[in-house]
């Protein structure tokens, strides 16, 4: 089936520090690969998105790199900045699956100033 | 164009209350969908819908009715209430469901509470 498996939180970084948040996936075919985005009291956001294989989403100053051998498409930024504080998901969906989205269980990043 | 709407942002209900949550979108688009949200759990899909008059379970529908009369509207309908189904609500939207690549724009979310 499809999965998603996201590294366990809450993850706690100072300014200015460079972020990692694992992700692999489980799909039959070609999935699509998304980071969602969750500030404190609003709904998910698009932050990036990567549909084949070698392709690298970026927005923001993220990036994430979907990689088919290892079956992995993780979240890194350089820098991270306090307003970088919230809940990312990844995420993933194959065309069959009618526009269904498959989440991991998410990780809540703090940065502290 | 205010995007995905949710109505209402909080709800408390008794066990075996009815109620309804509110979805409605202003985009245009045709795919519409309903996930909740528990901790350590990400989201679960409920409902889905792939335009007017069309739709079908998800990962976890048992619970809740949905039905689609227009494009821009999508209500959850909680039967019987139970506390099993404390959790946030989101409803979310798409321009294409076929493809699998678009964006799906999410609301606020409503957090319900069933004591």
């Amino acid at each position: 089936g499809n999965s998603v498996t996201q590294m366990e939180g809450p993850v706690t970084l100072s300014e200015e520090a460079f972020l990692t948040i694992n992700c692999t996936y489980t799909a039959t075919g070609y999935p699509s690969l998304f980071w969602y985005v969750q500030y404190p009291g609003e709904g998910l956001q698009l932050l990036l998105k990567a549909t084949k294989a070698d392709d690298k989403g970026s927005n923001k100053g993220f990036e994430a790199t979907y990689r088919k051998e290892t079956t992995s498409f993780h979240l890194e930024k350089g820098s991270v900045q306090v307003s970088d504080s919230a809940v990312y998901f990844c995420a993933l969906n194959r065309g069959s699956t009618l526009g269904r989205l498959y989440f991991g269980r998410g990780t809540q990043l703090t940065v502290w100033p | 164009n205010a995007g995905v709407t949710q109505t209402p942002k909080f709800q408390v209900l008794k066990t075996g209350q009815s109620m309804t949550l509110q979805c409605a979108q202003d985009m245009n688009h045709e795919y519409m969908s309903w996930y909740r949200q528990d901790p350590g759990m990400g989201l679960r899909l409920i409902h889905y819908s792939v335009g007017a008059g069309i739709t079908d379970q998800g990962e976890v529908p048992n619970g809740y009715n949905v039905s689609r009369s227009t494009t821009e509207d999508f209500p959850l309908r909680l039967l019987l209430a139970a506390p099993s189904q404390t959790s946030v609500y989101f409803c979310a939207s798409s321009p294409d469901f076929t493809g699998g690549v678009n964006e799906q724009f999410f609301g606020p979310g409503t957090r319900l509470t069933v004591l």
